[in-house]
């Protein structure tokens, strides 16, 4: 059993969709949440991070955290075929941040 | 600003050669770490280096060495490749204390 479960995609939707990207995870011990995303041939950058539980919004985007039911989401509202990408979770128990644990990642394809 | 740099970009190695990736870092960075890739499976960590002269195995060591040369750069090197070691390899870079990684653009490495 994998420690980081993330919804597998691909998702492809039209433009203006709100989107939303889901993690869970078993480690009681996670306390940061991280989201990447991954342009295609590119390596990944910072989308946001959360620390603990609530929410965190940033532009289009908002992360969620609920530690009582081990769940993460990130929402993209007005969506952008820029934002076509691959996106990943990733969580720490500390702020060591190469050593979170990532999931597999959900492709977003957004269509014109 | 460089960010983290990774050479080469693409490499195809026959079974049993060896190659070092080299990865450098402009970022001041204490943490550095190596990475690989593979379709539908996220990120897995291979080594990583707190600091400095340190060096440690992440989930995935077995087949590769690593030298932290400087506080700039970190090698990765495989000294007998297998056709299982075909992935995307990504250098990362880390302060201690910050839940932020920026990862390279990744070398491409075929073993046939």
């Amino acid at each position: 059993q994998k420690e980081v479960e993330q919804d597998p995609g691909p998702l492809s939707v039209p433009e203006g969709a709100i989107v939303s990207l889901n993690c869970t995870y078993s480690n009681s011990a996670f306390q940061y949440f991280m989201w990447y995303r991954q342009y295609s041939r590119k390596g990944p950058e910072l989308l946001m991070y959360t620390y603990s539980s609530g929410n965190k919004e940033d532009g289009r985007f908002t992360a969620q955290v609920d530690k009582s039911s081990k769940y993460i989401s990130l929402f993209i509202r007005d969506s952008q075929p820029s934002d076509s990408a691959t996106y990943l979770c990733a969580m720490s128990g500390h702020t060591n941040a190469g050593k979170s644990t990532f999931g597999d990642g959900t492709t977003l394809t957004v269509k014109p | 600003n460089a960010g983290v740099t990774q050479t080469p970009k693409f490499q195809v190695l026959k079974t049993g050669q060896s190659m070092t990736l080299q990865c450098a870092q402009d970022m001041n960075h204490n943490s550095m770490y190596w990475y690989r890739q593979d379709p539908g499976m996220g990120l897995r960590l291979i080594y990583y280096s707190a600091s400095e002269g340190t060096t440690d195995k992440g989930e995935v060591p077995n087949g590769y060495n690593v030298s932290r040369l400087n506080k700039r750069e970190f090698s990765l090197r495989l000294e007998s490749a297998a056709p299982s070691q075909t992935s995307v390899y990504f250098c990362a870079s880390s302060e201690v204390m910050n839940t932020e990684a920026f990862f390279g653009q990744g070398t491409r490495l075929t073993v046939v």
